[in-house]
């Protein structure tokens, strides 16, 4: 079964600073999702990726998949206190088979 | 856009008495469905989807069930909750893209 890794599991970083988070793929990933949930909330979608080398962005977030589609990358540029939270990726199973599995989360925390 | 309705959004429930959370959609029709439950410092675990009425498939083997009664209900349920049963209860709902509802906290005392 495909499975999701995402890196660091916890990040801690100053206001003002970049960061990014990883998301590593056992199999092809056919679409890449990214969420931001807040302690004991719903997951707010952020951006989904489908195509190799895809790169998109909103406001200060940029995601990018790789031309293998294997690997996604989050990155904050300047981060802010309000990008606080746990940081989802997603994926549709492999041969498109509707189920929607994920990683376990980084947990993100900026300081001012 | 989707809009997704769970309730309630917060449970405390006995050892051993059932379970009912639903969850509704508008803005779409048929939908995919998920229930995905979130342990104390743990991922997201899918437990069921669905991809049409009456049509469930069930991820993990456990004590829960979930139906699809109609083309936008959701409803995940148990007969005799077990304490392990306690966690964050997501539905979601998607096509293209993947919305989640507010969540369900469920505690089994």
């Amino acid at each position: 079964s495909q499975e999701l890794e995402q890196s660091p599991q916890s990040l801690i970083v100053q206001e003002g600073k970049n960061l990014t988070i990883n998301c590593t793929s056992s199999k092809t990933l056919y679409g890449l999702y990214w969420y931001k949930q807040k302690y004991g909330e719903g997951l707010i979608f952020l951006m989904m990726l489908q195509k190799g080398g895809e790169e998109k962005s909103h406001e200060k977030i940029t995601a990018k998949l790789d031309e293998k589609k294997q690997q996604s990358s989050l990155h904050i540029t300047a981060s802010q206190p309000s990008h606080a939270g746990t940081y989802l990726c997603g994926a549709d199973g492999a041969y498109n088979t509707d189920k929607l599995i994920f990683g376990t989360g980084t947990r993100l925390q900026v300081f001012p | 856009s989707q809009t997704i309705h769970q309730w309630p959004a917060t449970l405390v429930q006995p050892v051993g008495s059932p379970l009912s959370l639903e969850c509704t959609v508008e803005g779409t029709s048929n939908p995919n469905l998920y229930w995905y439950r979130q342990a104390a410092g743990r991922g997201l675990q899918l437990l069921f989807y669905s991809v049409g009425i009456g049509q469930i498939s069930s991820e993990v083997p456990q004590n829960l069930s979930a139906s699809r009664p109609q083309d936008r209900q959701f409803i995940l349920s148990s007969k005799k909750l077990l304490l392990s049963d306690s966690g964050f209860y997501l539905c979601a709902c998607g096509g293209n893209t993947i919305y989640f509802g507010e969540g369900s906290w469920l505690t089994v005392v």
